[in-house]
């Protein structure tokens, strides 16, 4: 079984630039996270994703970021414009449901680097 | 709101010695948790995770934990440590309604 891939697996970017990221999770799988993984913090959860539909997106910088999953397969995150502040690992993550007790699936992460 | 607490940033160990790695919770309500690991350059891999039952949970690579619901507890043991076991080990919550909450993470060096 294949696992959750992303891409691309690093970029840099100046400030006031824009950027995206994309993920495909496990096949089948009908819930999306992303998180952001801040330098010596844990994950935190962006966004949740029930097939094409938005579950979560409290923790969301909506003025900046915004995310999609159009099919109910893969999904992108976009930020716009991007701040210093935003450089961090950005982990997207896939569950068969919704459930608090169902096991998430990591990707590799892409490693955003804001200057 | 629920909250993880791993105090410990940085464990150092010598391999074949036990190890213990300690996180705190706090919820106001029944909670499941997880321990991930995450190796360099590499996403998230669940280790166990307490759902319910028996408090002793174990886990994948010879890992175990143990729900203490009165001490608010859920330490990571494993007896014996190798150099594959260098990492970082996250320590998360979920419960009642409320999204998982990831600790801050503990980094296991495994000294030869």
């Amino acid at each position: 079984e294949a696992g959750v891939a992303q891409s691309p697996r690093y970029k840099i970017i100046e400030k006031r630039q824009s950027v995206a990221f994309w993920c495909n999770p496990i096949s089948g799988h009908a819930t999306l996270y992303w998180y952001q993984q801040i330098l010596g913090q844990g994950p935190k959860l962006l966004i949740q994703f029930q097939n094409n539909g938005v579950v979560d997106d409290s923790q969301l910088p909506k003025d900046r970021f915004s995310a999609e999953r159009l099919k109910g397969v893969d999904s992108t995150l976009k930020i716009q414009p991007a701040k210093l502040e935003d450089s961090a690992v950005y982990l997207c993550a896939s569950s068969r449901t919704s459930g608090l007790t169902d096991t998430q699936y990591f990707g590799p992460g892409t490693r955003l680097t804001v200057l | 709101a629920q909250s993880v607490t791993q105090l410990d940033s940085q464990v150092p160990v010598f391999e074949e010695a036990p190890v213990e790695l300690r996180c705190n919770y706090s919820s106001s309500v029944s909670v499941y948790l997880f321990w991930y690991v995450q190796y360099p350059n590499q996403g998230l891999q669940l280790l166990l995770k307490y759902l319910s039952g028996s408090t002793l949970v174990k886990g994948i690579n010879g890992f175990e934990a143990e729900f203490n619901k009165s001490q608010t507890s859920f330490h990571l043991r494993k007896p014996s440590v190798h150099i594959s076991d260098t990492a970082e080990y996250f320590c998360a919550v979920s419960g009642g309604y409320q999204k998982v909450t990831f600790g801050t993470g503990t980094k296991l060096q495994v000294i030869p």
